[in-house]
C-alpha cells in the first residue's frame, strides 16, 4: 500500500457520459498530479494542485478538470467521454522533495 | 520544456546478466532523476533517485549513473531475476520543488529464467 487511494479501480461507462475520479494523497503530501497512461504509453501530464490550488497544467482536454478540495483529496472530472479516454489514469502526492508516490490508477473503459 | 528521451523500449535479458536502460533530458536546470517500476495492473513505484549534485548512486543490485555534462542518465541492473519484468520509466525534474515530473516513454524489461 503506496498511502495514495484510488477509487473507483475500475470503471466502465459510454460514451458521452462524464465521471469522477477520487484520489486521496498520502499523509502530510500537499502536491496531487494527475497522470493519464494508454495502452502501452508512457505517462502522459495532466494537471497538478497544490494546497487546494491548481499549480501546472500538462496537455488536459478542456473536457477535463479537476479540483483539490480542503481537506487535500483530489477529484479529476472526465465529461463527454469518448472512446479514446479509455485508459488508466493515475493519482500521486509528493511533499517537496521531489519524490512521488503514485497511487494504484483507475482503469477507465469507455464503449 | 523538458523532453525525456527512454532507450531501449524493450528490452530481454537472460536471468543473471545485466540490464541498462539510458535516458537523455533537455534542460540543464533539472536536477532530480529518478527511476520507477511498474508492474502489470500497478502504479508505477520509486526504484531509486539521484540529484544533480552526485554521479552515481546504489542500492543492492540497482544502480544510477548522472552525467549531466552530456545530459543523460542510465539505470543499471546486476544479476537480474524474473520479479525485475516489468516496465521501467525514466523522469526529471527542475529543484524548485513540487515541480512535476516529465517521464520517459518506458522500458519493457524481461528476464527470462
Amino acid at each position: 500500500d503506496s498511502g495514495v487511494t484510488q477509487t473507483p479501480k475500475h470503471l466502465i461507462t459510454a460514451t458521452g457520459q462524464r465521471v469522477t475520479l477520487r484520489c486521496s494523497p498520502r499523509s502530510g503530501d500537499l502536491s496531487v498530479y494527475w497522470y493519464q497512461q494508454s495502452l502501452d504509453q508512457g505517462l502522459q501530464f495532466l494537471i497538478q494542485y497544490y494546497n487546494g490550488e491548481e499549480r501546472a497544467k500538462g496537455n488536459i482536454l478542456e473536457r477535463f478538470s479537476a479540483q483539490q478540495f480542503p481537506d487535500l483529496h483530489s477529484e479529476l472530472n472526465l465529461s463527454s467521454l469518448e472512446l479514446g479516454d479509455s485508459a488508466l489514469y493515475f493519482c500521486a502526492s509528493g511533499r517537496g522533495d521531489y519524490g512521488y508516490t503514485f497511487g494504484s490508477g483507475t482503469r477507465l473503459t469507455v464503449v | 520544456g523538458e523532453n525525456v528521451e527512454q532507450h531501449p523500449s524493450t528490452l530481454s535479458v537472460q536471468e543473471g546478466d545485466s540490464a541498462v536502460i539510458k535516458c537523455t533530458y533537455s534542460d540543464s536546470a533539472s536536477n532530480y532523476f529518478p527511476w520507477y517500476k511498474q508492474e502489470l495492473g500497478k502504479g508505477p513505484q520509486l526504484i531509486i533517485d539521484i540529484r544533480s549534485n552526485v554521479g552515481e548512486k546504489k542500492d543492492q543490485r540497482i544502480a544510477v549513473t548522472l552525467n549531466k555534462t552530456a545530459k543523460h542518465f542510465s539505470l543499471h541492473i546486476t544479476e537480474t531475476q524474473p520479479e525485475d519484468s516489468a516496465v521501467y520509466f525514466c523522469a526529471a525534474t527542475t529543484n524548485t520543488g513540487f515541480q512535476k515530473l516529465v517521464f520517459g516513454t518506458g522500458t519493457r524489461l524481461l528476464v527470462s529464467p
